[in-house]
């Protein structure tokens, strides 16, 4: 079964420092992958999406970047932090062969921008 | 644009009854998702519904899907109190990818 490790688990920056949140699958080839955020206020929204390596899509406009430099590796990233970055990040998975619609989600990164 | 709309967005239950979590959504979409979330924890999976009239159950609860009134719910029969967290809905567009509602946060009390 297919697996997705997030780290950090939990990281507190300040603003203006730059961010590296990393999603990584196992168990899987060729996924589509996700990144989302849930953040008071705002509720669960999709930042990007990524069908294969190199290819990006963003959803919303906003201070962070996305890359996905292998098959099974998405990162989320930042060059400067805001205070409005705040939030449980959380990278998520299809996976067509063996979850056909179901898509899962990992253990998330909590963020603090102080 | 895409909507999805739960209600209510907090319920207290009683344990030993039934309640319903309703889910609107604005647009026609394939696959109907429900996620519950524990506080502090991500989403977990508990149904995909992908057709109209799709009724799916797993322990006390039971999920169905009707797509010409855009409308899904989430049936908890006889409620304990493990049953307490946040549920959410979502629907798909374009690539599997998911808009969800504001979630429904549910209290189960003794």
């Amino acid at each position: 079964s297919q697996t997705i490790h997030q780290w950090p688990a939990t990281l507190v920056q300040p603003v203006g420092s730059p961010l590296s949140l990393e999603c990584t699958v196992e168990g899987t080839s060729n996924p589509n992958l996700y990144w989302y955020r849930q953040a008071a206020g705002r509720g669960l929204q999709l930042l990007f999406y990524s069908v294969g390596i190199g290819q990006i899509s963003s959803e919303v406009p906003q201070n962070l970047s996305a890359s996905r430099p292998q098959d099974r590796q998405f990162i989320l990233s930042s060059k400067k932090l805001l205070l409005s970055d705040s939030g449980f990040y959380l990278c998520a998975l299809r996976w067509t062969v063996s979850s056909g619609n179901t898509i899962y989600f990992g253990e998330g990164s909590w963020l603090t921008v102080v | 644009e895409l909507k999805v709309e739960q209600n209510p967005l907090f319920l207290s239950m009683q344990e030993g009854k039934n309640y319903t979590i309703y889910c609107n959504y604005s647009t026609t979409s394939d696959r109907l998702y429900w996620y519950r979330q524990d506080p502090g924890k991500s989403l977990e999976s508990l149904f995909v519904l992908l057709s109209n009239g799709a009724v799916k159950q797993e322990g006390r609860l039971m999920a169905s899907l009707d797509t010409k009134a855009r409308l899904s719910t989430l049936h908890i029969t006889a409620a304990v109190h493990d049953l307490s967290a946040t549920y959410f809905c979502a629907r798909t567009f374009g690539d599997y990818k998911l808009s969800f509602g504001a979630g429904t946060t549910v209290t189960v009390r003794a």
